[in-house]
């Protein structure tokens, strides 16, 4: 059972450089979720997509793009990658976009801008 | 804004002993609350949720009691063992999907031998 994978694992950019970074899953969730967690303040949403087909702006979204590529892929886009973004970024899926529920987080990707 | 208050970490327990990590939240409406574990090296994972005033969850060993009157969800265990080391993370559900769930900062959890 794969879950939600995220590729990749580690990453070091350059001020500048552009990324994205994949994620996917196959336990059917409709709603994909990319969030970041940085030392001492938890997680915190940057983008959601409730459905196939849509995306909404999360707590933190300035700097980042996402596509729903379809129902089992969800990507985050660093255009012009800055030294605040780096964090472990962490994509999770959901059944429903509910609060009934629970999500499913990947194992993260630990992203570094020097 | 919506808020969760966790202590912070990190904790450092011996094995056998118990356990209580405190949890506080806003009290805007009535929200679900959710304990999440995080173990080295690995996404979060639910552990226990609660959904209403009063109601307990469990799981794992582990418990958390909806308590309204003082707007906690404290996770107890009784006897942790060394495979608990890991960072918890309480939150609350307000509305909307998950962009109404917010995280509590994460405490991190050290049980020796």
């Amino acid at each position: 059972n794969a879950g939600v994978t995220q590729t990749p694992k580690f990453q070091v950019l350059k001020t500048g450089q552009s990324m994205t970074l994949q994620c996917a899953q196959d336990m059917n969730h409709n709603s994909m979720y990319w969030y970041r967690q940085d030392p001492g303040m938890g997680l915190r949403l940057i983008y959601y997509s409730a459905s196939e087909g849509t995306t909404d702006k999360g707590e933190v979204p300035n700097g980042y793009n996402v596509s729903r590529l379809n129902k089992r892929e969800f990507s985050l886009r660093l255009e012009s990658a800055a030294p605040s973004q780096t964090s472990v970024y962490f994509c999770a899926g959901s059944v429903v976009h509910s609060y009934n529920s629970p999500l499913h987080f990947g194992n993260g990707t630990r992203l570094t801008v020097t | 804004g919506d808020s969760v208050t966790q202590m912070e970490g990190p904790v450092t327990l011996s094995e056998e002993a118990f356990l209580t990590i405190n949890c506080t939240y806003t009290a805007t409406g009535y929200p679900s609350l959710f304990w999440y574990v995080q173990y080295p090296g690995e996404g979060l994972q639910l552990l226990l949720k609660a959904t209403k005033a009063d109601d307990k969850g469990s799981n794992k060993g582990f418990e958390a009691t909806y308590r309204k009157e003082t707007t906690s969800f404290h996770l107890e265990k009784g006897s942790v063992q060394v495979s608990d080391s890991a960072v918890y993370f309480c939150a609350r559900y307000s509305g909307g999907g998950a962009d109404g769930l917010t995280f509590g900062k994460g405490t991190h959890l050290i049980i020796q031998p």
